[in-house]
């Protein structure tokens, strides 16, 4: 499968520390996304890093990729309760099939 | 834009019944995709179509399960008979897409089925 896999499942942590979820991956890719979904609603694309880049930042988040060890992590800085959710990533294949491979997900939770 | 729109929201159905899930794409966008998530296997992609034509079904679970995209504006899923197991969020996802690399997706509010 070229599904990626995120780790960890799910993490809790307070308002104000900051959370990073990791993603690997198995094929070569053009880029790598990350989306977010609250719950009961639908995903929501948050930020793209190309292969070519290794960090790409965005507000209060930032992304790393390392294409060596195919893995990527999403950080976010002084968490808020409102970002609680789940973050899925999702690669572009170099070959193959024009949709995005979505990983299992991670569970945040930021509590108040 | 509307964004992505689904219909219904929410959908309640006895086993054997048909369900139809409606989705209206991003003006523009000319892929779609219908995923089907649930707590037990996560998000899976079904089927997705580039300018009206399907061009991978092979995560359609079994042949109870259909796809048409009859114009750029509209497509639907259906599922019949359904069954208890069908159970589960559907969205919808638009892009553009112009050979690779790929780009965002834009997701709808979801179809939540159950089938009782």
């Amino acid at each position: 499968s070229q599904q990626g896999e995120e780790d960890p499942q799910a993490l809790s942590i307070q308002e104000g520390e900051n959370a990073t979820m990791n993603c690997s991956y198995k094929t070569s890719i053009n880029n790598l996304q990350w989306y977010r979904q609250n719950s009961g609603r639908g995903l929501v694309h948050l930020i793209l890093i190309r292969s070519n880049e290794r960090e790409k930042h965005s507000g209060r988040l930032r992304v790393t990729l390392d294409t060596s060890k195919k893995s990527s992590s999403l950080l976010i800085t002084a968490s808020r309760a409102a970002d609680t959710a789940s973050y899925f990533c999702a690669t572009d294949p170099r070959e193959g099939a024009n949709n995005l491979f979505f990983g299992t997900g991670t569970r945040l939770t930021v509590i108040p | 834009d509307a964004g992505v729109i689904q219909s219904p929201r929410h959908e309640v159905t006895e086993m054997g019944q048909e369900v139809t899930l409606r989705c209206k794409p991003i003006s523009g966008h000319n892929s779609l995709f219908w995923y089907r998530q649930t707590m037990m296997r996560g998000l899976e992609l079904l089927i997705y179509f580039n300018n009206n034509v399907p061009i991978d079904d092979s995560g359609m679970p079994e042949d109870r399960f259909s796809a048409k995209m009859p114009n750029a504006s509209f497509s639907t899923l259906k599922i019949q008979p359904s069954e208890p197991r069908d159970s589960a969020v559907y969205f919808c996802a638009s892009t553009l897409t112009q050979g690779k690399p790929l780009y965002e997706q834009y997701f709808g509010p979801g179809t939540r089925l159950t089938v009782t």
